[in-house]
């Protein structure tokens, strides 16, 4: 089946590590996101990327880090320069748009970000 | 940049009943999709309904329907027949063409009571 794997689903890290969470997919998707989620808040993007070896800043990029050295591969690190990273991440990828057949985004299941 | 509001942080709704969830977005684009996901609380984000911009009929997903009006920049959800299972949270969400970036609102908590 088609989808798109986060990993882990929960993550606990001690402060001034960095940490890196997966995200993966199989959907043939050119574009990937990075979302931030606070508790009961919406989602806030932190980094998107539309093609391989290509990304841009969301509106909340600092302290972390991506890279798209695959097109299948999204990895997020959150690096000690992030002041508040406790929250729950969720990765997205999606087609390019197109009139025709334009579609939404698939969603991760998340991972739960907790520093100790 | 693009923002998109949603000026409800709670609806609550009879189950059986109809409820409207209100969105509003700005953008200078003329060109563009709407969506509406649902958070449950398991967290996973699910499509509702979405919305071509250069469609004037608005999207109809069997107890789910849109009231899509491109010049106010609004974009409402309605829930007809509200079930138990609907209660979650629900974003909007705008994407445009240029830059495939997608940009959420707040997102609205949808209590259903029995």
């Amino acid at each position: 089946d088609g989808g798109i794997t986060q990993s882990p689903k929960y993550l606990f890290r001690k402060e001034g590590q960095n940490v890196t969470l997966s995200c993966e997919q199989n959907l043939n998707h050119d574009a990937m996101y990075w979302y931030r989620q606070d508790p009961g808040q919406g989602l806030r993007l932190i980094y998107y990327s539309q093609i391989v070896n290509d990304f841009q800043k969301g509106d909340i990029a600092e302290g972390y880090s991506v890279s798209r050295e695959k097109k299948e591969s999204f990895p997020l690190t959150v690096t000690s320069a992030q002041k508040n990273p406790t929250a729950f991440y969720l990765c997205a990828s999606s087609t390019w748009m197109e009139r025709l057949s334009g579609t939404e985004a698939f969603f991760g299941q998340g991972t739960r970000l907790t520093v100790v | 940049a693009q923002t998109v509001t949603q000026s409800q942080p709670e609806m609550s709704v009879q189950e059986a009943e109809t409820v409207t969830l209100s969105c509003t977005y700005d953008t200078s684009e003329s060109d563009y999709y709407l969506f509406w996901y649902k958070q449950p609380p398991s967290r996973q984000m699910i499509l509702v309904i979405r919305q071509e911009a250069y469609k004037q009929q608005n999207a109809t997903e069997n107890r789910f329907s849109v009231n899509f009006q491109k010049a106010a920049k609004s974009f409402s959800l309605k829930i007809s027949d509200s079930q138990l299972g609907d209660a979650a949270m629900y974003f909007c969400a705008y994407r445009d063409n240029a830059g495939n970036m997608l940009t959420f609102g707040g997102g609205t908590r949808l209590m259903v009571k029995p």
